[in-house]
C-alpha cells in the first residue's frame, strides 16, 4: 500500500523558513513524478511545486517561485520542500502528492499545515 | 496554464436528488493520439486528503460508488452525482494533466 507522510509544519514568522518532508512507504519516490500541492484557508487547490521522475526538471508556481525548493533524498525515499522568505499568504495545508504514471494525482498524503503569522 | 472554471461555486441538493458540477477548460485538453479527456476529479472533505473519483474524465476508480460520473470532451466536462448521500458533501476539484503546470478547478461545494 502506498503512503505518503509528511511533517516539519508549524507557526512561523514571516520571513522565516521552514522545511517539509514527505516520507514514502510502499513505493519509490524518485520513479515518480511528484508535486507539492496546498490549500490555503478557504481557498482551493493549488499546485506550488513539482519534480519529474528523473528529478531533472523542476516546477514553482509564480508565487512561490525563488523562495521555495524542491528535492528528494532518494537514498531515504523522501520528498522535500525547503520554504524560505515565508509570507502570511504561503499559510495553507501542504500536500505531497504522488503522480500517476498516467498522469492524474492518484495518492495524497494527510497534508501538513504551515502557518505563517506573528 | 491552462484554467478550469467550475460551476456553480456552490449547490444545495436533497438527499437523493441529483448534483451536477461543470468544469470548463481554456484550452482542449483531448489528445488526439489516443482520444483521451486529460481530466480528473477529486471529492475533499475537511480534515481529509483529496481523493481522486474519475479520471480520463470518465473512468471512475476502483472503489467509488457509481453514482458517481464523469462525461464531456474537450473543454467541457460534467461530474454527476446520482441520488445524493449524506457522505457526498464535499467540496469537489477538477483537474487537468494535460500539460504542466497541472492545474485545478477553484472547487464546487455540495451542500444538503
Amino acid at each position: 500500500e502506498v503512503q505518503l507522510v509528511e511533517s516539519g509544519g508549524g507557526l512561523v514568522q514571516p520571513g522565516g523558513s521552514l522545511r517539509l518532508s514527505c516520507s514514502g512507504s510502499g513505493l519509490i519516490i524518485s520513479d515518480y513524478e511528484m508535486y507539492w500541492v496546498r490549500q490555503a484557508p478557504g481557498k482551493g487547490l493549488q499546485c506550488v511545486s513539482a519534480i519529474g521522475d528523473r528529478g531533472d526538471s523542476t516546477y514553482y508556481a509564480d508565487s512561490v517561485k525563488g523562495r521555495f525548493t524542491i528535492s528528494r533524498d532518494n537514498s531515504k525515499n523522501t520528498l522535500y520542500l525547503q520554504m524560505s522568505s515565508l509570507r502570511t499568504e504561503d499559510t495553507a495545508v501542504y500536500y505531497c502528492v504522488k503522480r500517476h504514471i498516467n498522469g492524474w494525482a492518484d495518492h495524497w498524503g494527510q497534508g501538513t499545515l504551515v502557518t505563517v503569522s506573528s | 496554464d491552462i484554467v478550469l472554471t467550475q460551476s456553480p461555486d456552490s449547490l444545495a441538493v436533497s438527499l437523493g436528488e441529483r448534483a451536477t458540477i461543470n468544469c470548463k477548460s481554456s484550452q482542449n485538453i483531448l489528445y488526439s493520439s489516443n482520444n483521451k479527456d486529460y481530466l480528473a476529479w477529486y471529492q475533499h472533505k475537511p480534515g481529509q486528503p483529496p481523493r481522486l473519483l474519475i479520471y480520463w474524465a470518465s473512468t471512475r476508480e476502483s472503489g467509488v460508488p457509481d453514482r458517481f460520473s464523469g462525461s464531456g470532451s474537450g473543454t467541457d466536462f460534467t461530474l454527476t452525482i446520482n441520488s445524493l448521500q449524506a457522505e457526498d458533501v464535499a467540496v469537489y476539484y477538477c483537474h487537468q494533466y494535460y500539460i504542466p503546470p497541472r492545474t485545478f478547478g477553484q472547487g464546487t461545494k455540495v451542500e444538503i
